[in-house]
């Protein structure tokens, strides 16, 4: 069983659309991430939950907005997708809040075209 | 604000020799980790090591800490062509892990 799954994992839209990506982890651990990394590779964190709740809210445009409904799930969604939007997001998620290792999934690949 | 920054950016070399990695951080840490991304697939993690921690073992992985320079290197020994990936450094800082630009391991037969 995938410990952390998120779909899906390529999505090709055009500019100004609407986007959903989402995220399940079946690990029990109670802090889910989102993560953007770019084409150099570089990984920024976007946003953290604890236990269904926003701990980090990184510099990020208010068109991209996490829901957690419960604790296995983070999805991220994205509201007038934009050119520069295009990078591979990833959710991970981990035990505790500090401390701990991240589990990662395999990403989505996001191309705004 | 941007921490971890790895150094070298690319290393290539060939199966049975050590690939060493460094680190380098700017603001007080909680730990430092050390993950694996092949090409196209997510993170793995390998090892974290405690800002009260010198240094950390996992089978053919070396991790060094040095708090007061603020810098963390990563020895792989014996490499082995599945070595071949990107490996990123992370730092613990309250509530996130910031990652560094990576370095990308070639591993050669």
């Amino acid at each position: 069983d995938t410990a952390v799954s998120q779909t899906p994992k390529y999505l090709v839209t055009q500019m100004g659309n609407d986007k959903s990506i989402k995220c399940e982890q079946n690990l029990g651990h109670d802090t889910m991430y989102w993560y953007k990394q770019d084409s150099k590779k570089f990984l920024k964190i976007m946003f953290s939950y604890n236990n269904k709740e926003l701990i980090i809210n990184e510099t990020v445009p208010n068109r991209f907005s996490p829901k957690s409904p419960d604790k296995a799930h983070l999805n991220l969604h994205i509201n007038s997708l934009e050119l520069g939007d295009s990078a591979v997001y990833f959710c991970a998620s981990s035990q505790a809040i500090v401390n701990t290792e991240a589990f990662f999934g395999q990403g989505t690949r996001l191309t705004v075209v | 604000s941007q921490q971890g920054e790895e150094d070298p950016q690319a290393l290539s070399i060939q199966e049975g020799e050590n690939a060493t990695m460094n680190c380098s951080y700017k603001t007080s840490i909680n730990n430092l980790q050390w993950y694996r991304q092949n090409s196209g697939r997510g993170l793995v993690h390998l090892i974290l090591i405690r800002s009260n921690e010198r240094e950390k073992h996992s089978g053919r992985l070396r991790v060094t800490l040095d708090t007061s320079k603020k810098s963390s290197s990563l020895l792989i020994t014996a490499s082995r062509a599945a070595d071949t990936a990107s490996y990123f450094c992370a730092s613990g800082v309250g509530y996130a892990l910031n990652f560094g630009k990576g370095t990308s391991l070639l591993v050669t037969p």
